[in-house]
Formats: C-alpha cells, sequence, structure tokens
C-alpha cells in the first residue's frame, strides 16, 4: 500500500506543451506539498496546501499550478513547459507541525 | 541564498566503521532538524530528528548532534553497513511554519 503516489514516474515532453503531474497520499494528513529537485540536487519548496487550502507558495513561475481538489490531492499543472522545468519533482505529505514528510517517490520531467 | 548547507557532496566509509555526516545552518529561527535518507529512484525516507531544545537524539545505529552555537549538526551511524548507502539529506524548520528546507544531500558509499 503506496501512501504517496505520484504519476508518472517518468515524463518526457516537448517545449511549450501543457502537462500535470498527480498526487494522492492515504495517510489521512492534512498538508501537502510539491518539491523541486533541481540538477543541483537541491530540494526546493514550491507549495504546500493544508486541508486544500494554499498556505506556501514560494517564488515559483506563475505557469505553475497547483490544485487540491480534496486534502488527499494534490496536483501540479505546468503550462508552457520549458527547458529549466527539467527536473525532479517529489509529492509529500505530513500530519502538520514538524511531523516529517512522508515522500512519495518522485516524478522525472524532461523537457526537450 | 541557502539556509542549510551540506558541505561534502560526498563520503566514503568502510563497513563497520563510523560514517559522520555534517549539516550547517545558518538560520537561528530553526528549531526542529530531521535527516532523510534516500536511495535511487525513490523518495527521501524520514530516519531521524531532533529538537532544539535538546543536543543529541539517538536510535539504534543512527545518532544525531546538534550544536546550536555552532549552527551546526551531524548524523553519525555505526556501524556503517552497505545497505546504508544512499544520499542524505539534512532539513530544517522552524515550528509554525510548515515547511523544511533543505540541504543539497551527502551521497554515503558504505564499502564492504
Amino acid at each position: 500500500d503506496t501512501a504517496v503516489s505520484q504519476t508518472p514516474k517518468y515524463l518526457v515532453t516537448q517545449m511549450g506543451n501543457d502537462k500535470s503531474i498527480k498526487c494522492e497520499q492515504n495517510l489521512g494528513h492534512d498538508t501537502m506539498y510539491w518539491y523541486k529537485q533541481d540538477s543541483k540536487k537541491f530540494l526546493k519548496i514550491m507549495f504546500s496546501y493544508n486541508n486544500k487550502e494554499l498556505i506556501i507558495n514560494e517564488t515559483v513561475p506563475n505557469r505553475f499550478s497547483p490544485k487540491s481538489p480534496d486534502k488527499a490531492h494534490l496536483n501540479l499543472h505546468i503550462n508552457s513547459l520549458e527547458l529549466g522545468d527539467s527536473a525532479v519533482y517529489f509529492c509529500a505529505s505530513t500530519e502538520g507541525g514538524v511531523d516529517g514528510y512522508t515522500f512519495g517517490s518522485g516524478t522525472r520531467l524532461t523537457v526537450v | 541564498d541557502q539556509q542549510v548547507k551540506q558541505n561534502s557532496p560526498s563520503l566514503s566509509v568502510q563497513e563497520g566503521r563510523i560514517s559522520i555526516l555534517n549539516c550547517d545552518y545558518t538560520n537561528s529561527m530553526f528549531d526542529y532538524f530531521l535527516w532523510y535518507k534516500k536511495y535511487p529512484a525513490e523518495g527521501p525516507t524520514f530516519l531521524i530528528s531532533i529538537s532544539s531544545i535538546k543536543d543529541k537524539n539517538e536510535d539504534g545505529r543512527f545518532t544525531v548532534f546538534l550544536n546550536k552555537s555552532a549552527k551546526h549538526l551531524s548524523l553519525h551511524i555505526v556501524p556503517s553497513q552497505p545497505g546504508d548507502s544512499a544520499v542524505y539529506f539534512c532539513a530544517a524548520t522552524t515550528s509554525g511554519t510548515y515547511k523544511y528546507i533543505f540541504g543539497t544531500g551527502t551521497r554515503l558509499k558504505v564499502l564492504a
């Protein structure tokens, strides 16, 4: 039983396309996140939702739009993909407070 | 501005010996710290944490030390085992902010 699942695992697409990555957690956690791990292996927070409400929105281009239909799901839609968007995107969830995250296994996005 | 730094990108240790992974931070508001372990093609998994009110936390072979005055924490693994070979991330947060700031990771290789 996968706690935090992301789909797809791999995504190769051309510049200018629009794509979505989906995330679901079955842990009953209230808070979900998107992190981006770039080529320098830096894990950087992008967004966080708490009970479907956006609580963190770091400096991310507005081509990236998160959507949380319910507290178990947090999807990431990316418009007009650019080469620099190539990275591994990790979804994570947490009960809240200072509890550590449970991460998904990542989505490797390659923009060509 | 990287608030959490892991200055050693890689470390090799003989099986059975001690592995010491280091992490420095700059934000004095951080009050909770975690270590994550990551295998290839998987998401990071929580390993051990420490609150700023403590200077040491131990869990089996893993011990985390916190030196608040130096803004430094370290993870000790003893004895090291080949299965410990992975990338280790340290992360820090300030209670109530809902977000962890990650270092860039240290790749540990335990040689049999």
